[in-house]
Order: structure tokens, then sequence, then C-alpha cells
């Protein structure tokens, strides 16, 4: 079976160019997480849908992030412009939810990124 | 303020003994805990969960306790094996509906031969 899928696997660029980030959850998920990890904060939320709907986005940083999911297989994660302390390693996860008790999240590899 | 703490950064256990990564956390709220095993270059890869209405949860050589007094809960893995070795993950969800995680900062364990 396909895990989540995220892509690419590494981004290099250079500050204030826009950078975006891809998820393919898995098929039949409804539920989508966005998740940032660095040395100093370790893993953290940003944003997680439900039914492509936006339900907490308190963990994002600031306005120069911003993500959507216009349908149920894909998501994007965006940083415009970006900085060099947004360099971290950016996850993806999914889970099913919904009257089916607790269900675990499930992560993609992440995306290694690096703001020169 | 971290409300899930992993105090231990690392721990180093011989293959086939016991090994017990340790984590504690400071919301009352939460009411569902999982652990996650990380590889280098890899996304966290789910292990086991206990709700809070349980005091234990068994899976193979995987076992999780919780102890709602204390907010303390533990990984044990028996026997430990040298694949064992990765990083772990406790995690934690508050009840009320958010489907939001919130995550240690990780146990590097060390399986030697």
């Amino acid at each position: 079976d396909a895990g989540v899928i995220q892509s690419p696997r590494h981004e290099v660029t250079e500050m204030g160019q826009e950078v975006t980030l891809r998820c393919k959850p898995i098929s039949g998920h409804n539920s989508l997480f966005w998740y940032r990890q660095t040395m100093m904060r370790g893993l953290e939320l940003l944003i997680y849908f439900n039914n492509n709907v936006p339900i907490d986005d308190s963990g994002m940083p600031e306005d120069r992030f911003s993500a959507k999911m216009p349908n149920a297989s894909f998501s994007t994660l965006k940083i415009q412009p970006s900085e060099p302390r947004d360099s971290a390693v950016y996850f993806c996860a999914s889970s099913l939810s919904g009257g089916l008790g607790n269900q675990p999240q499930h992560f993609g590899d992440g995306t290694r990124l690096s703001i020169l | 303020d971290q409300q899930v703490k992993q105090n231990s950064p690392s721990l180093s256990v011989q293959e086939g003994r016991i090994s017990i990564l340790n984590c504690d956390y400071t919301n009352s709220m939460f009411d569902y805990f999982l652990w996650y095993k990380k590889y280098p270059a890899e996304g966290p890869t789910f292990l086991i969960s206990i709700s809070s209405i349980k005091d234990k949860n068994e899976d193979g050589r995987f076992t999780v306790f919780l102890n709602k007094s204390a907010k303390h809960l533990s990984l044990h893995i028996v026997p430990s094996q040298p694949g064992d070795s990765a990083v772990y993950f406790c995690a934690a969800r508050s009840q009320g509906g958010s489907e939001k995680l919130v995550f240690g900062k990780g146990t590097k364990l060390t399986v030697n031969p």
C-alpha cells in the first residue's frame, strides 16, 4: 500500500524565493497534517485539514506560510518569501478520522528544506 | 512550555535486554498517547498507542504503560534488537475533538550487539 508521498525530498534555494512543498495523503484518509522539525523546537504541528477544510492553523509561524488542500488527494505548503530560518524538515501526515475511535497519523518521509 | 517531555536524549542497551523509554506530560486533558519510531532520513513510523482509559497496551515486544496520576508513560521493548536502534517520539492528543498531536523531542535508542 502506498504511504504518504511528499515531494521534493530535498530543496535548496536562496532566500526570497518561493518554496512549494507537496503532499499526497494515503488514499481514503480524510485528515492531513503539516509538521516542521527543527533541532531547537522538535516536531511541531503547523496546520491540519479535515475533509479538505483547514481546522487548526495556529502553528503556522507567520503570513509567509500558507497551505492549501484543493482535493482529498493533494496538499501544498507554500513559503513566500523564504528565509534562512525556515530551513528545517517538513513532514506531511494523514489519518482516518471520525467515529472510528483513535487512529494514528501516518507520516511521509519529509522534505529537507535549506534556505541559503 | 513543553507539554510533553522526554528527559533522556539518548539511551544505550545491550541486545536481548529490556529498553525502557520514558515520557512525562503536563496537560491533564490529554487522553490518547502514541509512540513513534524514526530512522534517519525517514518519517516517524507509528509504533503503539494507548488510550487514557487503559494503563497498559501490549503489541509483541512493545508494551506501553500509562500512569495518569503521575502523568507519565513508558515504552518497554523486550527483548531489544539492533534494528530497534532509532529515535523514539512520545506524542499526546487532547480530548475535545482536536486531532492535534503534541510531540516530545525524542530519545535516541542504541541497541548494541
